[in-house]
């Protein structure tokens, strides 16, 4: 599975939007980008996942450069619970091998008041 | 979503003894699941695959012998920790996919702490 590149630390005010970046210039043509984040002493929450389109939930958005090799999660309006490591994920589809999710550093998002 | 849980949250346990940890998808079949470990300040490690019906597949690294798993349904996968030993302590983490293999669900953890 491709690498992605995400910045240690982000912090944000709450009410404004989060933008979160990640880099994952090795991707492939077939590979998903997944989003999930952790909040401290929690599993992993699934946020969102794309392949090329940008995708919008009831959570957050998910922006996609036309390249694929970049992409942005956005919290449209940060609270107080959004503050935890967010993860970017890079992975091939399901019926490949070795498909499970492969978590890298990730993203400490603070969100402040 | 789909809901993953686990039991117990939290266990204490004496060295040398042996913990299972369960891990159920609620509402979904998971024909995969996946067990990751997280020590504190860290990110979550890969340590196995779990496929109902058939062995697990471990990651480099994580003795098959400590970690049993067995995946014995569609909705159950259990993790037991053998002779459990201090270094053994961490987080545990279950992971079930659902049926259209898109996405991984997560469950709550299982916090052990060997003593």
């Amino acid at each position: 599975d491709a690498k992605t590149t995400q910045p240690p630390s982000m912090d944000c005010a709450e009410g404004r939007a989060a933008n979160l970046p990640c880099n994952h210039s090795t991707i492939s043509g077939n590979e998903y980008v997944y989003w999930y984040r952790q909040i401290h002493s929690q599993g992993p929450q699934y946020i969102i996942h794309g392949l090329k389109n940008n995708e919008t939930n009831e959570m957050a958005s998910l922006i996609i450069t036309e390249d694929r090799k970049s992409s942005t999660l956005i919290l449209p309006h940060a609270t107080l619970r959004d503050t935890a490591v967010y993860y970017c994920i890079v992975r091939a589809p399901a019926n490949q091998a070795g498909t499970a999710l492969i978590f890298g550093k990730g993203t400490t998002l603070s969100v402040s008041s | 979503g789909a809901v993953v849980s686990q039991h117990p949250s939290w266990v204490i346990c004496k060295s040398g003894t042996s913990v299972k940890i369960e891990c159920r998808s609620l509402d979904f079949q998971a024909t995969t699941m996946f067990w990751y470990r997280q020590f504190p300040k860290q990110s979550l490690m890969l340590m196995a695959t779990s496929n109902e019906g058939s062995k697990a597949t471990y990651e480099q690294g994580v003795e098959k012998d400590k970690f049993l798993i067995n995946h014995a349904s569609l909705t159950l996968s259990t993790l037991t920790v053998t002779s459990a030993h201090p270094e053994d302590s961490s987080f545990y983490i279950c992971s079930a996919r659902d049926h259209r293999g898109e996405t991984q669900y997560f469950g709550p953890g299982t916090r052990l702490l060997v003593l």
